[in-house]
């Protein structure tokens, strides 16, 4: 079985500060992992994906991630935040085909002006 | 190309009944899995549909119940509605072509139980 941990359920940065948001993983074969942002009243949208090319991944609005196997590791940066990054943030897991998601219990940003 | 669409968005439900949420699928996908996201944590899969067969289960009880239609739109039903059911319902719909598939979420139905 896979599991996901999200360190910190809240995460409060400065508008231009580095945002990093931590997620470690447990799987017993090579996964595929993600991380996805919810805004309020919303569902969930992807932005970026690793699944065994790169390992360090660029997705959308400017965030990106590097896939540490040694460290099981899968931890999501934004060089400069916005206000507009305000938003819950999952990091989850797959171990097949077909999307059957395991998900972090989720990190809450904040981002103050 | 058209999004994940479910419906209703809000229901409230009293304890007891039972409820169908509804999803349709991104257009030329032909997987749809349903999720529970509890307030204040991450959604939990509760099971996935392919090609209209279950193709998988969280750790959810039998009242919890789906299908998947040949247009692969799918249908999430619970019976015996508890308290703790209350929570918000995500449907996510994908196209299983090989290993490298991406999930596309719905906005989701928000079920209060009562």
């Amino acid at each position: 079985a896979q599991s996901v941990t999200q360190l910190g359920s809240h995460v409060s940065v400065s508008e231009g500060a580095l945002v990093l948001l931590r997620c470690n993983y447990s799987s017993s074969v090579p996964p595929y992992l993600f991380w996805y942002v919810q805004y309020p009243n919303q569902g969930l949208q992807l932005l970026l994906k690793y699944t065994s090319a790169a390992t360090l991944v660029k997705g959308i609005n400017g965030f990106e991630a590097e896939f540490k196997k040694s460290e099981t590791s899968f931890h999501l940066t934004k060089p400069s935040a916005h206000m507009s990054d305000a938003a819950e943030y999952f990091c989850a897991v797959s171990v097949a085909a077909g999307n059957k998601l395991t998900f972090g219990g989720g990190t809450r940003v904040l981002v103050k002006p | 190309e058209t999004g994940v669409t479910q419906s209703p968005t809000h229901l409230i439900k009293t304890r007891g009944q039972q409820v169908t949420l509804r999803c349709s699928s991104q257009s030329g996908h032909n997987t749809v899995s349903w999720y529970q996201q509890a307030l204040g944590q991450g959604p939990q899969f509760i099971f996935q549909y392919y090609r209209e067969e279950e193709n998988g289960r969280g750790n959810f009880p039998p009242r919890f119940s789906g299908l998947q239609f040949p247009n692969y739109s799918s249908e999430l039903n619970v019976n015996a509605l508890e308290l703790d059911d209350s929570a918000l319902y995500l449907c996510a719909s994908s196209l299983v072509q090989g290993l490298n598939t991406e999930a596309f979420f719905g906005q989701g139905t928000r079920l209060t139980v009562v």
